[in-house]
């Protein structure tokens, strides 16, 4: 069964920076491409990043252009989000999911259980 | 950048109920939509993908229908199970995505 587990959330002040990780299980990482997504309390889902699995290339959304970094570690099936700079807009639930294409249509399944980062002094 | 709207905001319903939420594309996108349902607490839940396509393991009383710029989430004979948020999710822009504001499904 394909599988994704966030970590690396938690409190921050702002200014400060996090890394989240995503472990997947049950399918090889370096076949698919890989976006994070956020939720912040009680509102709608947001996509904030992605990157391809053919050459690493990546994508962010404007509200966290030059703060967040997109990576992966194909050996560990790892995926993750370095996170600078951060303000009380970036609480939010963070969920990873994986890119399923069956060309030209594409849709996100599975994501993961989400790790809640919170802002605040 | 591409707007998606989606209504209700929130509805009340039955057991038993047929529910229809719409979303609305502030550009024409095909068939490239695709439809999430959340329950409190947990990860969204893929249900239909491409406009129209029943993911495998979704109860066939989901159906999605649509193209263009208007869509629509069916729900025939609404179970307990299902009061949820749904979220529609247009995938023209691949790979800059966008998700409607969300309709939540409440019990009347």
């Amino acid at each position: 069964e394909t599988h994704l587990v966030e970590s690396g959330g938690g409190l921050v002040q702002p200014g400060g920076s996090l890394r989240l990780s995503c472990a997947a299980s049950g399918f090889t990482l370096g076949d698919y491409a890989m976006s994070w997504v956020r939720q912040a309390p009680g509102k709608g889902l947001e996509w904030i990043s992605y990157i391809s699995h053919i050459d690493s290339t990546t994508y962010y959304a404007d509200s966290v252009k030059g703060r967040f970094t997109i990576s992966r570690d194909n050996a560990k099936n790892s995926l993750y989000l370095q996170m600078n700079s951060l303000g009380a807009e970036d609480t939010a639930v963070y969920y990873c999911a994986r890119e399923v294409a069956t060309i030209p249509q594409n849709w996100f399944d599975p994501w993961g259980q989400g790790t809640l980062v919170t802002v605040s002094s | 950048d591409i707007q998606m709207t989606q209504s209700p905001s929130s509805l009340s319903a039955s057991v038993g109920d047929r529910v229809t939420i719409t979303c609305r594309a502030s550009q024409t996108i095909g068939s490239y939509l695709n439809w999430y349902q959340q329950k409190p607490g947990e990860a969204p839940k893929l249900l239909i993908y491409a406009a129209s396509s029943l993911q495998s393991g979704v109860p066939s009383r989901f159906s999605g229908s649509g193209s263009g710029t208007d869509f629509a989430l069916n729900i025939n004979s609404l179970q307990p199970e299902d009061f949820a948020t749904y979220y529609c999710q247009q995938s023209y822009t691949t790979p800059m995505w966008t998700f409607g504001q969300g309709t939540k499904v409440e019990i009347k």
